[in-house]
């Protein structure tokens, strides 16, 4: 069945980078787009962006560019998300999804915690 | 932006129907789809094109709309339904609405 692993919690300090996995399996890694989504505590959902692992197509939500970018290894199955210059606002659980319109397999998230 | 409202928190009992709703900042057709997320768990999709239940999901789950008016109806409430439900729109882009809170009495 599909799953979607992703890494563990991170707490990391104001300023750095964070780099967080997803690893897919059962199905072909190359046939769906890989989401990453946002949500903060008590908040919705953002979008972040999606990168298409066969062609290695990436787009984001303008709201990100130049904060997040997206990464896939087909030879591992994973993809990846980095965060760059981490805020107080980047704290938020991060989810890796696949679809295309919407999304029928999640990851069960990623807490990361931006403090000092 | 598309934005995504969604009705304020809900409190039914057990055996009750409930209805979320969803209102699009703009006309989104019937590209809107619906999840729902318990707490420290991941969203799972119940319906997908306005109405279309995911596999498994049961038919007391139900979806109708177009445009920019979407809702969600659970006929009969189950114990196990108190969760946060959210709507997304896949027509521009993609956006999420704020989720709505179903609590059981």
């Amino acid at each position: 069945q599909v799953q979607l692993q992703q890494s563990g919690a991170e707490l990391v300090k104001p300023g750095s980078s964070v780099k967080i996995s997803c690893k897919a399996a059962g199905y072909t890694f190359t046939t769906y787009d890989m989401f990453w989504m946002k949500q903060q505590p008590g908040n919705g959902l953002e979008w972040i962006g999606w990168s298409s692992p066969g062609n290695g197509k990436t787009k984001y939500n303008k709201k990100f560019n130049g904060k997040a970018i997206i990464t896939a290894d087909k030879s591992s199955s994973t993809a990846y998300l980095q965060l760059s210059s981490l805020t107080s606002e980047d704290s938020a659980v991060y989810f890796c999804a696949i679809g295309g319109s919407f999304f029928e397999y999640w990851g069960q998230g990623v807490m990361v915690r931006v403090s000092s | 932006d598309t934005v995504l409202t969604q009705s304020p928190g809900l409190a039914v009992s057990p055996g009750e129907r409930v209805t979320i709703s969803c209102r699009a900042s703009e006309s989104v057709g019937t590209r809107v789809h619906w999840y729902r997320q318990k707490p420290g768990q991941q969203p799972k999709l119940l319906i997908y094109g306005t109405s279309y239940r995911d596999s498994g999901v049961p038919a007391r789950f139900s979806g109708s709309g177009s445009g920019t008016d979407f809702t969600l109806t659970i006929d009969p409430v189950e114990a196990n339904d108190a969760a946060t439900y959210f709507c997304q729109q896949s027509w521009n882009d993609w956006t999420f609405g704020g989720g709505t809170k179903l609590e059981l009495k």
